[in-house]
C-alpha cells in the first residue's frame, strides 16, 4: 500500500532554533500533502494543505510565517517550525494522498515528528 | 455542536470481544468515510474507507455507514489485545475541499 515516511520521528530542541520536518510519498506522487499537529489525547487539527509548486494553504489560526511549508516535488514536502517556543512543542504529521489525489481518495499518514522545545 | 462527534472512551473489553465503536455526524454532504487505527506515538493507520451507506468487511474488521442517520459505526470481531489501540473516524466531502474531518478518536484497551 501506499508509504508515507516522516523525518525525523522525534526531535528535542532550544527555545528560539528552527526545526524542519520531512514528509516523504514513498510510492507515489502527491501533489497535495496535508501537515497536522495533535496533542494529547485529542484528535488530529489541519495546520495547512501543501502544494506541489505553489503556496500553501493554511487554516484559520495558524501563523503562515511560523510555520513554513515548502512541498518543492511531487514526493516532498517540509514544515518548518521557526523560532520554536515551548508552546510549539506537539506530535505534528504529514499526510497525503494516494490516488493521484483524487477527491476521496484514502489519506495515508506518515508515523509522526514528536517536537519537544526547551 | 461539532461537525463529527466521537465518544473518547476509554473502552476496555475481554480479550474475544466484539467491539464497536461509532462517530454521528451533522453534515450530510460528507459522501466517503474512513476508520484510522493509531497506536501510541505512531501516526495514523487507513483501516477501512467506504463511500456511502453500506457495510463492508475486511477480515475481522466490518464497517457500517448510515447515511439516513448520519452514523457510521466500525465493529471488531474476536478482538485482539493487538488490537488495543485509539480508534479515529473520519470523513470527507465527494467534492470541493480535500480535508477530512475527524472525531475526537476512541481509546481501546483488549484485556488478555
Amino acid at each position: 500500500g501506499a508509504v508515507v515516511s516522516q523525518h525525523p520521528s522525534w526531535v528535542i530542541c532550544k527555545s528560539g532554533t528552527s526545526v524542519k520536518i520531512e514528509c516523504r510519498s514513498l510510492d507515489f506522487q502527491a501533489t497535495t500533502m496535508f501537515w497536522y499537529r495533535q496533542f494529547p489525547k485529542q484528535s488530529l487539527m489541519l495546520m495547512a494543505t501543501s502544494n506541489e509548486g505553489s503556496k500553501a494553504t493554511y487554516e484559520q489560526g495558524v501563523e503562515k510565517d511560523k510555520f513554513l511549508i515548502n512541498h518543492a516535488s511531487l514526493t516532498l514536502s517540509t514544515l518548518t517550525v521557526t523560532s520554536a517556543h515551548p508552546e510549539d512543542s506537539s506530535f505534528y504529521i504529514c499526510s497525503a494522498r494516494s490516488g493521484q489525489g483524487a477527491a476521496g481518495s484514502p489519506l495515508h499518514f506518515g508515523n509522526g515528528t514528536r517536537l519537544t522545545v526547551t | 455542536q461539532k461537525e463529527v462527534e466521537q465518544d473518547p472512551g476509554p473502552l476496555s473489553v475481554p480479550e474475544g470481544a466484539i467491539v464497536s465503536l461509532n462517530c454521528t455526524y451533522s453534515n450530510s454532504a460528507f459522501q466517503y468515510f474512513m476508520w484510522y487505527r493509531q497506536y501510541s506515538r505512531k501516526g495514523p493507520e487507513l483501516l477501512m474507507y467506504t463511500y456511502s451507506s453500506g457495510n463492508k468487511e475486511d477480515g475481522r474488521f466490518t464497517a457500517q455507514v448510515d447515511k439516513s442517520s448520519k452514523y457510521i459505526s466500525l465493529f471488531i470481531r474476536d478482538s485482539q489485545p493487538s488490537d488495543s489501540a485509539t480508534y479515529l473516524c473520519a470523513m470527507s466531502f465527494i467534492q470541493g475541499a480535500q480535508k477530512l474531518v475527524f472525531g475526537q478518536g476512541t481509546r481501546l484497551t483488549i484485556n488478555p
